[in-house]
């Protein structure tokens, strides 16, 4: 079956530093990969995603590259502000043919994010 | 700009007892799932719904009941509440053309006692 692991965290961070989340998946096929994004309090929001290999997703500052031969998907931000403080999830989604996969994400266990000022 | 809303926000409930998690969303979309968020677990998928009448298990759907009568709401039972089931709810809607680019509710922060 299909799974997705996350580096250990929490990770925490100075203003201004260089955040890398490192995300790796098993998967059959070619999956579509995401990540998510959960603010204090708040359902999980979409970061960014990308459908093919060597594909690089980007919003906000953050970027990640779909990474076939690695099976990877890290996510980087060259300056973290306080206000990325959160949880990240990693998270894939099958292509099935037909589109059977019905769009069902298959999540990481999520990195806690602390940045202080 | 509505979205998934989900209600309660919070609930106790003692062992035994049922409820009902509310879920509803303004965006027309024909996919809507239900997933659970334990500590330090991710999210795991309990029953997903792929239009109005048609549901189907996700990996952990045990103890759980879904419906799915209109395109707007998917309401998740609860028969008989376990301290198992302590934990965050999310309800999170898709478009089909759009797999994966899931919208997601605030959550139900559930406590069986």
């Amino acid at each position: 079956g299909n799974s997705v692991t996350q580096m250990e965290g929490p990770v925490t961070l100075s203003e201004e530093a260089f955040l890398t989340i490192n995300c790796t998946y098993t998967a059959t096929g070619y999956p579509s990969l995401f990540w998510y994004v959960q603010y204090p309090g708040e359902g999980l929001q979409l970061l960014l995603k990308a459908t093919k290999a060597d594909d690089k997703g980007s919003n906000k500052g953050f970027e990640a590259t779909y990474r076939k031969e690695t099976t990877s998907f890290h996510l980087e931000k060259g300056s973290v502000q306080v206000s990325d403080s959160a949880v990240y999830f990693c998270a894939l989604t099958q292509r099935g043919a037909g589109g059977t996969s019905y769009g069902k994400l298959t999540f990481g266990q999520g990195t806690i994010l602390t940045v202080h000022p | 700009n509505a979205g998934v809303t989900q209600t309660p926000k919070f609930r106790i409930l003692k062992i035994g007892q049922s409820m009902t998690l509310q879920c509803t969303q303004d965006m027309n979309h024909n996919y809507m799932y239900w997933y659970r968020q334990d500590p330090g677990m991710g999210l795991k998928l309990i029953y997903y719904s792929v239009g109005a009448g048609i549901t189907d298990k996700g990996e952990v759907p045990n103890g759980y009941n879904v419906s799915r009568s209109t395109t707007e709401d998917f309401p998740l039972r609860l028969e008989l509440a376990a301290p198992s089931q302590t934990s965050v709810y999310f309800c999170a809607s898709s478009d089909p053309q759009r797999r994966g680019e899931a919208f997601f509710g605030q959550g139900t922060r559930l406590t069986v006692v």
